[in-house]
């Protein structure tokens, strides 16, 4: 099945800062990847996504790229505010409806005032 | 969180004992879904279900049961087989089967003492 790695575990950085988030899959079916934010004791939120047909997207501060070929995409948030302080999952699922995502194991971003 | 509804936001059990947690959508979302998250570790999928009186296991599915009598609902039983039950249970849709974008609910804390 897919595998999904995360890194890094934990990550600070001040704010106005940028915070890269890295993460890397082993299934080449895997075409759907999404970001998720969450805060302390609440559900996942879904931040951007990104499908295989596109190498990079962007909504205000955050972008997402994908390199398919190395089997590994990331996570830039700019300008960073101490409000995006949070874990960070990652996701990877295969196409076909019987597929199913798999998580990566989360980074929590601190942003220090 | 939508409208996804998981009550109660925090459940204490004794060992040995069982126990089920609600998850209510009013999305009109055909798909449901149940994870478990730990500490330090990103979501696993416990099972899912695509359709009304059909569910399949995930991930780490023993010691776990489920239900899917109405669409708006997927209760999960966390039976006493289940060793380690202690941890934060997320219930997510999705609009249709195979459809890649996920919500999630606001999850709940289960101890068990």
């Amino acid at each position: 099945g897919e595998n999904v790695e995360q890194h890094p575990s934990t990550l600070s950085v001040q704010e106005g800062d940028s915070a890269v988030i890295k993460c890397t899959y082993s299934d080449s079916a895997s075409n759907y990847f999404p970001w998720y934010k969450q805060e302390l004791g609440k559900g996942p939120q879904l931040i951007i996504d990104i499908r295989s047909n596109v190498g990079e997207k962007k909504d205000q501060r955050i972008a997402v790229t994908l390199n398919k070929t190395a089997k590994h995409f990331s996570l830039h948030i700019t300008e960073t505010q101490p409000e995006d302080s949070a874990v960070y999952f990652c996701a990877a699922k295969p196409s076909g409806s019987a597929r199913q995502l798999t998580f990566g194991s989360g980074t929590q971003l601190t942003v220090l005032p | 969180d939508g409208g996804i509804t998981q009550s109660p936001k925090y459940l204490f059990r004794k060992e040995g004992q069982n126990v089920t947690l609600s998850c209510e959508q009013n999305l009109n979302h055909d798909a449901m879904y149940w994870y478990r998250q730990d500490p330090g570790q990103g979501l696993r999928l416990i099972y899912y279900s695509q359709i009304v009186n059909d569910f399949q296991k995930g991930d780490i599915a023993e010691g776990y049961s489920v239900s899917r009598e109405k669409k708006e609902s997927f209760p999960l039983t966390v039976t006493s087989a289940q060793k380690n039950p202690t941890a934060f249970y997320l219930c997510a849709t999705a609009g249709l089967a195979g459809d890649n974008e996920q919500f999630f609910g606001p999850g709940t804390r289960l101890t068990v003492l």
